[in-house]
């Protein structure tokens, strides 16, 4: 059972360019959600995050929209750059519960 | 430099061996993770644990096991029971309520 998902295994866009990453969820108790990036052979970093309570969240390039009615949120990166190219996990947490919840990630490729 | 710090980088298990996978953190964190990451179905929890001396099943412990003797260390073990170990692991911590840090990960081949 799926609880994050991310359709999109690979997404490529033109460096200068917006990118957007797209992560549904089905578990309505799920209360915190994060974006981390990852490159081979490397552990995930963390990107941006954002509470229930809020619908947006920006920092610097990067911009995630969350729409609580339709259990989605989206990573927006904008203007994208080749060192953006990575796999991007969106992840979710229910209240102070330690557990995340990992999608099963996006790779985005931006093209010089 | 507070981080966490996984090793090996990469290990080579013949069948039928247990392997142990080190994880240790100095950032004070009370609670560390391992998660496994297999190509297409992204990170999946092993187990965890919010405090010393405590852990958790994640959803798809069979085959591993874990201890949490200090608070710094929480190292995973790959028995011979694990069908398909060969995979890249993660250990990651947090603080309460907060987001995790991940270390750099060990690359498991069952030879």
């Amino acid at each position: 059972d799926q609880q994050v998902k991310q359709n999109s295994p690979s997404l490529s866009v033109q460096e200068g360019r917006i990118s957007i990453l797209n992560c549904d969820y089905t578990n309505s108790m799920f209360d915190y959600f994060l974006w981390y990036k990852k490159y081979p052979a490397e552990g995930p970093t963390f990107l941006i995050s954002i509470s229930s309570i809020k619908d947006k969240n920006e920092d610097g390039r990067f911009t995630v929209f969350l729409n609580k009615s339709a259990k989605h949120l989206s990573l927006h990166i904008v203007p994208s750059q080749p060192g953006d190219s990575a796999v991007y996990f969106c992840a979710a947490r229910s209240g102070g519960y330690q557990k995340v919840t990992f999608g099963t990630g996006t790779k985005l490729q931006v093209i010089p | 430099d507070g981080g966490i710090t996984q090793s090996p980088k990469y290990l080579f298990r013949k069948e039928g061996q247990n392997v142990t996978l080190s994880c240790e953190q100095n950032l004070n964190h009370d609670a560390m993770y391992w998660y496994r990451q297999d190509p297409g179905q992204g990170l999946r929890l092993i187990y965890y644990s919010q405090i010393v001396n405590d852990f958790q099943k994640g959803d798809i412990a069979e085959g591993y096991s874990v201890s949490r003797e200090k608070k710094e260390s929480f190292p995973l073990t790959v028995t011979s029971a694990q069908k398909n170990p060969t995979a890249f692991y993660l250990c990651a911590s947090s603080p309460q309520g907060a987001g995790y840090t991940f270390g750099s990960g060990t690359r498991l081949t069952v030879v």
